[in-house]
């Protein structure tokens, strides 16, 4: 079992580009969590989805975040003309409905 | 092993009774966080100790941090039923934020 599984680890991004973390769930989970870490602070809670849905959308900003969980493949944050701001630590987190919580590893992204 | 391993895995308490959560991680850290999971929902913050600091409170909750012995221990006083969830801990260092498995803690009405 993989785990969950977040790639690129670190993303560099100029100020204006769009950028897309992915996050691979366990297997057989279907409930996916995006949450963001800014320096030095703790998470803080973006998106919940489960498959082809969004659940609790409540954390993400209003502009330029959107986020998608599709019946195939990865979960996909995508940010859209980043700011500086939008440097942070992004992770996700899988569970099967209400066991086997499990974070993944994280993407580091560098707005320049 | 992973960096941020809680014990025990799972703890049962009668209501009303302290439960204690331990953490321990193996490398340098900048600080350390202690989070909670209710079944199905998101993680909410609870406390952050940095790592110049040995001890920290918020409400029934009550955190302490020993970098010699690379351990942390996250006390929870008075249990309640809604104190009923999954505990993290995470350890934020130079290769990032690292969290482990988690206690998941039971209080019996």
């Amino acid at each position: 079992n993989a785990g969950v599984m977040q790639n690129p680890r670190h993303l560099v991004r100029r100020r204006g580009q769009e950028a897309r973390l992915r996050c691979s769930p366990m297997k057989g989970h279907s409930h996916v969590y995006w949450y963001r870490q800014l320096p030095e602070e703790g998470l803080k809670f973006m998106v919940y989805l489960q498959k082809e849905n969004i659940i609790d959308e409540s954390g993400m900003p209003k502009e330029r975040f959107s986020a998608e969980f599709p019946k195939e493949g990865p979960s996909i944050l995508r940010i859209q003309q980043v700011v500086r701001g939008d440097s942070a630590a992004y992770f996700c987190a899988s569970s099967i409905d209400r066991d086997g919580y499990t974070f993944g590893s994280g993407t580091r992204l560098t707005v320049v | 092993s992973q960096q941020g391993e809680e014990d025990p895995q799972a703890l049962s308490i009668q209501e009303g009774e302290n439960a204690t959560m331990n953490c321990s991680y193996k490398t340098s850290i900048n600080n350390l966080q202690w989070y909670r999971q209710n079944s199905g929902r998101g993680l909410v913050h609870l406390i952050l100790i940095r790592s110049n600091e040995r001890e920290k409170h918020s409400g029934r909750l009550r955190v302490t941090l020993d970098t010699s012995k690379k351990s942390s221990s996250l006390l929870i006083t008075a249990s309640r039923a809604a104190d009923t969830a999954s505990y993290f801990c995470a350890t934020d260092s130079a290769d990032g934020l690292t969290f482990g498995k988690g206690t998941h803690l039971i209080i019996q009405p």
